[in-house]
């Protein structure tokens, strides 16, 4: 089974910390990708990568930047935590193109900014 | 361009009685399409997806879906809901092969399954 691995399931963060979370899957997948959860509102894709190195913005990657420096590892910063930035984050991995690929999901994390 | 609108944000059912969860969407182009259900404090799993095959879609846990393209619709459906499908839903339209970034989620439905 496909495991995706996100390093925290809650954290908690004062305004202008600069936050790291990380992701991991050991599947060996290609592609990576972030998201934030909030009700009412879906997911929505910040980030994603589709090799090493690579990275494309998604809908909303204002206030976050990522990194990916091994193919199983794909971080998401936060470089100045703002309150508005309080949310679900939800990892996925996939092989191949993710059109037509099933993501496979890390449980998430969730993050307070006070 | 492509977009989704799930049309409840929430569905009630008894258990035993049959679940519908409604699915509309827009795509510029021969679209796939995914449901994936979300289990208080867990990630999202797949439950079935629709890629230009068969137009009925069988997925787990008794879940199926049939992609309608004159009714531009892909709804979710099971005969007899459980107590354990009680979760959040959402349906995905995907380009073919709209690479990465070509997912777009609805909003998602809550599903309560009453006793």
């Amino acid at each position: 089974d496909v495991k995706v691995t996100q390093s925290s399931r809650y954290l908690v963060k004062r305004t202008g910390e600069k936050v790291f979370l990380e992701c991991v899957q050991d599947m060996d997948h290609e592609n990576m990708f972030w998201y934030r959860q909030d009700p009412g509102l879906g997911l929505r894709l910040i980030y994603f990568s589709y090799d090493v190195k690579m990275k494309e913005k998604g809908d909303i990657p204002e206030g976050y930047s990522v990194s990916r420096e091994k193919k199983e590892r794909f971080s998401l910063i936060l470089e100045s935590a703002s309150t508005n930035q309080t949310s679900m984050y939800l990892c996925a991995s996939s092989q191949g193109l993710a059109g037509v690929e099933t993501q496979y999901f890390g449980p998430g994390t969730r993050l307070l900014v006070l | 361009a492509q977009s989704v609108t799930q049309l409840d944000s929430h569905v009630s059912v008894s258990e035993g009685t049959p679940v519908l969860l409604r699915c509309n969407y827009s795509s510029s182009y021969s679209p796939s399409l995914f449901w994936y259900v979300q289990h208080p404090n867990k990630g999202l799993q797949l439950l079935l997806k629709y890629t230009s095959a068969a137009t009925l879609v069988k997925g787990i846990n008794g879940f199926e879906a049939e992609f309608k393209k004159s009714e531009t619709s892909f709804h979710l459906t099971k005969p007899s809901a459980h107590m354990s499908d009680a979760a959040e839903y959402f349906c995905v339209v995907s380009a073919p092969a709209g690479g990465a970034d070509g997912l777009t989620f609805g909003k998602g439905t809550h599903l309560i399954i009453q006793p």
